[in-house]
């Protein structure tokens, strides 16, 4: 099975820190996706990426970055934290073909 | 762009009941994604619809897409509290996923 880990499960940060999240797939996937999820706004794309030093920006890409430097980890980058990035993280990895797989997620708090 | 809606909101069912949740896309489908989150944690894939007709079913619950290729719903059979949890359908879109905000569902018993 494919599996999509994400680091931490449970984060919490001060507001204006540096934060990393990081996510690892194991089977050699193109593409690496990471979207934000909040209660009655649904499932929302940051960032995403087809390969190795790729991004392209998502929806809501303001506040953050990534980066992609093996094509099997893609790692989210909060520069300075702020409250309203208190979210769940999901990451997502799709090769062709039909399903995308998920990480479990993090849920991050910035204090 | 393209918007999913997705309704209703929140579903309160007893258990052994049948329930559908339906997806109405703003745009044709190309590929219509169901998947299910149980509170706190990732999102598990359900099924994936292609063509205009399609159903599919895994165990007890049936995805359809219409022949229009702009609605799909979800059909539970016989509910039970395993099936408790978020349900969210997923549009592709250019090779990403845009989804709906979800279906909470809740299984009394």
């Amino acid at each position: 099975d494919v599996k999509v880990t994400q680091s931490s499960r449970y984060l919490v940060k001060r507001t204006g820190e540096k934060v990393f999240l990081e996510c690892v797939q194991d089977m050699d996937h193109e593409n690496m996706f990471w979207y934000r999820q909040d209660p009655g706004l649904g499932l929302r794309l940051i960032y995403f990426s087809y390969d190795v030093k790729m991004k392209e920006k998502g929806d809501i890409p303001e506040g953050y970055s990534v980066s992609r430097e093996k094509k099997e980890r893609f790692s989210l980058i909060l520069e300075s934290a702020s409250t309203n990035q208190t979210s769940m993280y999901l990451c997502a990895s799709k090769t062709g073909g039909v399903g995308y797989t998920f990480g479990s997620g993090t849920r991050l708090t910035v204090v | 762009s393209q918007e999913l809606e997705q309704s209703p909101q929140s579903l309160i069912v007893q258990e052994g009941k049948n329930l559908t949740i339906n997806c109405t896309s703003s745009k044709t489908l190309y590929g219509l994604y169901w998947y299910k989150q149980k509170y706190g944690e990732g999102l598990i894939f359900l099924m994936m619809l292609q063509k205009g007709g399609e159903e599919k079913s895994h165990e007890k619950i049936t995805a359809k897409l219409d022949e229009k290729k702009q609605q799909s719903s979800l059909h539970i059979t016989a509910s039970q509290p395993s099936h408790a949890g978020i349900y969210l359908c997923g549009a592709l879109n250019a090779d990403k996923i845009i989804f709906g905000k979800g279906t909470r569902l809740h299984i009394l018993p």
